[in-house]
């Protein structure tokens, strides 16, 4: 009963450096979301998927790019990573538009 | 722009001590109130959801409300383990979910 699933669970980079965070759900839903979570600010949507084989921007995308891999699977890459990309980055799933999410446990990366 | 606020930011509570937490919010259309509840070191997790001014859903120690405005979720007689960050959340749109800062709450034995 996994349901929502991210690795790593903590990492750091230094400024320049690139990396991938990984997500899968065994639920069967169609959307898959990441959003980063910092101090003082609520959870900010960074990308979405609405279903396999499409993704969107949410309200912070500069500096990160996905791939829905397919269906169970929705990563999120930091090409160049920057001290302000220092965050929790949650992944999240859900059946239709923004009901009931299913959030992983978290990744808390720091960049030096 | 749309704005959902938490209040208080944080709130300490005695054992059997009832209270409640407001989310307010200015939307241009709301599909949906969520509260989410978080631990330390954990996602979100699902608590309710409501859709419409005068909706009310209960779960165990929790009951969240809604009017036109704004959300409360009300805690009747907590314990140490609801001790946790709790999250409002509205839907405005397609795909658009706008985040509260969170409530902490510590309720002590």
């Amino acid at each position: 009963n996994a349901g929502v699933t991210q690795t790593p669970k903590f990492q750091v980079l230094k400024t320049g450096q690139s990396m991938t965070l990984q997500c899968a759900q065994d639920m069967n839903h169609n959307s898959m979301y990441w959003y980063r979570q910092d101090p003082g600010m609520g959870l900010r949507l960074i990308y979405y998927s609405a279903s396999e084989g499409t993704t969107d921007k949410g309200e912070v995308p500069n500096g990160y790019n996905v791939s829905r891999l397919n269906k169970r699977e929705f990563s999120l890459r930091l090409e160049s990573a920057a001290p302000s990309q220092t965050s929790v980055y949650f992944c999240a799933s859900g059946l239709v538009n923004n009901e009931k999410l299913f959030f992983g446990s978290g990744t808390q990366l720091s960049v030096l | 722009e749309d704005q959902v606020t938490q209040s208080p930011e944080a709130l300490r509570l005695q054992e059997g001590e009832s209270s409640s937490l407001n989310c307010s919010y200015t939307v241009s259309g709301l599909r949906g109130l969520f509260w989410y509840r978080q631990d330390p070191g954990k996602g979100p997790e699902f608590l309710f959801t409501l859709y419409s001014a005068g909706e009310e859903k209960e779960k165990e120690r929790l009951k969240a409300t809604l009017t036109k405005k704004e959300s409360f979720l009300h805690i009747t007689a907590p314990k140490p383990e609801d001790s946790a960050t709790y999250l409002c959340a509205v839907n405005t749109g397609f795909q658009k979910l706008v985040f509260g800062t969170g409530t902490r709450l510590l309720v002590s034995p």
